[in-house]
């Protein structure tokens, strides 16, 4: 079955330490994007890519980076955590035409502290 | 550019009652709207959408929503509220087939027994 995979779901990890939150689908998109959304609030875009070796920033200045080496996977990476960066994190995929819109994985819940 | 307005942060409802989430968009170009929902700790699922085709668009779980050009409206209704409808609700728009989603800030639906 299509869908999108993010793990871990939950992580608590030590200031200091680098992390790699990890995102795959199995829908062949070539659109996938990172949001952060801290709890009850809006969604930020932090980081998105059209395709391989594409990567761009998005509306919210974030510390992490991201690779996309693969169609399928897109994983965000924290060089170094700190209490700042505790939040949820959100990954997405989308497809175009009539297959527009997001799928969201069930995202990760980080707390640094 | 385009962007969402959600108004209300918080509706609350009682079971059987009438749901009504508001969103108004702004757009350059004719947009393609979305309503996604997401229940706690969880990832967020699309309900419907909007691609211009019919105006009145019908979505999972018995809600619906109307796309009014006039009055840039996307307005997400459920003829009786359940319990288990009470999560938080995203109103999101694109400009294009392939383009990025911009969320409004999210409504907190709370259905009352």
């Amino acid at each position: 079955e299509a869908d999108i995979y993010q793990t871990p779901r939950y992580l608590v990890i030590g200031t200091g330490k680098k992390i790699t939150l990890e995102c795959s689908q199995t829908m062949g998109h070539d659109k996938m994007y990172w949001y952060q959304q801290d709890p009850g609030m809006e969604l930020h875009l932090i980081h998105y890519s059209y395709g391989v070796n594409s990567t761009e920033k998005g509306d919210l200045s974030s510390e992490s980076t991201v690779s996309r080496i693969r169609t399928e996977h897109f994983p965000l990476t924290l060089e170094s955590a700190r209490p700042s960066h505790t939040s949820q994190y959100l990954c997405a995929s989308s497809g175009s035409g009539l297959h527009i819109g997001y799928t969201f994985g069930s995202g990760t819940r980080l707390t640094v502290v | 550019a385009q962007s969402v307005t959600q108004l209300g942060s918080h509706v609350s409802v009682s079971e059987g009652a009438l749901v009504l989430l508001r969103c108004n968009y702004s757009s350059s170009v004719p947009p393609y709207l979305f309503w996604y929902v997401q229940y706690p700790n969880q990832g967020l699922q699309l309900l419907l959408k909007y691609t211009s085709a019919a105006t009145l668009v019908k979505g999972i779980n018995g809600f619906e929503a109307e796309f009014k050009k006039s009055e840039t409206s996307f307005h997400l209704t459920k003829p009786s509220a359940h319990m288990s409808d009470a999560a938080e609700y995203f109103c999101a728009v694109s400009g294009a087939s392939y383009g990025k989603l911009t969320f409004g800030q999210g409504t907190i639906l709370t259905v009352h027994p």
